[in-house]
């Protein structure tokens, strides 16, 4: 079976803090992808990211960041320099093979940032 | 480039009633899925396409779901009879492929109310 944790339910921060939102998965299957998705106040999902297990270098796009540890089964996500627009949910989502790479979510983190 | 197409973006309705949402995927995408969110279980994956085939109905809660994708471009996820723990946020995605690291990339969303 597989599935994503995400333990922080809800973090607020005022702006230009930078914030790191965690997300840890369980699988058996050695190949697996990683995905983080933004939903903003007005509900659209946005991806944002996609990782494969077998490429573990960190990514850094403007403001994001994630980094990606097999050791400790973690896809943890940053956003430095938060700014009002970043308050959204986010999502951590995994897919596998022995699930038909069916995504399994996280519970999303609610992310609240007060200018 | 168009993304996924949902419709209508609201739809309030009493118990009893047909509901149909409706979806047009990304062109070119050969996978389409519908997917919950509620605040209770979070999102959940209701059924998936790949070549306007069902592939995978296991989310699906009861009979009173169904879901249709008679050519490329087009899909329905019907309820009948509507029940008030139907509402939710209904979603819509769509993914070349679900083997090579694709991403699903999501419609802004149905919400859906049942009185």
């Amino acid at each position: 079976a597989q599935k994503v944790t995400q333990a922080q339910t809800e973090i607020s921060v005022v702006e230009k803090e930078d914030v790191t939102l965690d997300c840890v998965y369980e699988t058996r299957d050695t190949t697996y992808y990683l995905f983080w998705y933004k939903q903003p106040p007005s509900g659209e999902l946005v991806f944002l990211i996609r990782r494969n297990s077998f490429d573990e270098q960190n990514e850094i796009s403007g403001r994001y960041s994630w980094n990606f540890q097999k050791s400790t089964s973690s896809f943890n996500f940053t956003i430095t320099a938060s700014q009002v627009v970043d308050s959204a949910v986010y999502f951590c989502a995994l897919s596998v093979v022995s699930n038909d790479y069916k995504l399994s979510f996280g519970a999303g983190t609610t992310v609240t940032v007060r200018a | 480039d168009a993304g996924v197409i949902q419709s209508p973006r609201h739809e309030v309705t009493e118990m009893g009633q047909e509901v149909t949402l409706r979806c047009k995927p990304i062109s070119g995408h050969d996978y389409l899925f519908w997917y919950r969110q509620t605040m209770m279980r979070g999102l959940e994956l209701l059924i998936y396409f790949n070549n306007n085939v069902p592939i995978d109905d296991s989310g699906m809660p009861e009979d009173r779901f169904s879901a249709k994708m008679p050519n490329a471009s087009f899909s329905t996820l019907k309820i009948q009879p509507s029940e008030p723990r139907d509402s939710a946020v209904y979603f819509c995605a769509s993914s070349r492929s679900v083997d090579s690291n694709q991403p699903q990339h999501f419609g802004d969303g149905t919400r859906l109310s049942i009185l």
